[in-house]
């Protein structure tokens, strides 16, 4: 059966520091990947989208960028945090031209 | 553009009463509407999609394109169902399969 990984669960990070969180998926291939950020009152917002090795989309511009470096592997990283990049951060995959998405745990990221 | 829209922030009903949770679109073609849930400490997951026709833990959801609405209803509340929903919104083709589009979450509590 297919499971996706975040990690970490929680991050506490000061501002200004880098940022590098992970997710995998286990059990499929060439799966869609997906970043998304939830906020409170907000909801989740799409920060980035894959649908192969090396190939990112961005939703929004933002201090965020994302990379996939292996089929099942998806990573967001930002050179400088800002106070505005906390908040919750899923992971999502889904089998491509299928709209059903299965999510991650999520990371809580924290800057101060 | 595509947008989904969640009126209500916060829900609150009393056990066995009936639930109904709004959501609201647009979109310029033939979307497929879902609707996830999120449980405390618990993942995002799917509760039910239009395509399916189902029922699932006694929750319902119709599709009415006239008035563009996928509202969320259940005849008699439980308290189990306190949690997080969230309408979401894809498409069927182009650059919006497989990517989806949320409204901003209902917080459904079900008091004793």
């Amino acid at each position: 059966s297919q499971t996706i990984h975040q990690w970490p669960a929680t991050l506490v990070q000061p501002v200004g520091s880098p940022l590098s969180l992970e997710c995998t998926v286990e059990g499929t291939s060439n799966p869609n990947l997906y970043w998304y950020r939830q906020a409170a009152g907000r909801g989740l917002q799409l920060l980035f989208y894959s649908v192969g090795i090396g190939q990112i989309s961005s939703e929004v511009p933002q201090n965020l960028s994302a990379s996939r470096p292996q089929d099942r592997q998806f990573i967001l990283s930002s050179k400088k945090l800002l106070l505005s990049d906390s908040g919750f951060y899923l992971c999502a995959w889904s089998a491509a031209l299928v709209n059903e998405q299965f999510f991650g745990p999520g990371t809580r990221l924290t800057v101060l | 553009a595509q947008r989904v829209t969640q009126p209500e922030k916060l829900l609150s009903v009393f056990k066995g009463a009936p639930v109904e949770l709004k959501c609201n679109y647009s979109y310029s073609g033939s979307p497929e509407l879902f609707w996830y849930v999120q449980y405390s400490r618990q993942r995002l997951q799917l509760l039910l999609r239009h395509i399916s026709r189902e029922s699932i833990k006694g929750f319902t959801a119709d599709l009415n394109k006239g008035e563009t609405s996928f509202h969320l209803k259940k005849p008699f509340a439980q308290e189990e169902d306190s949690a997080m929903y969230y309408c979401a919104l894809s498409g069927r083709r182009g650059s919006t399969l497989g990517r989806l589009y949320f409204g901003r979450g209902t917080q459904l509590t079900v008091w004793p």
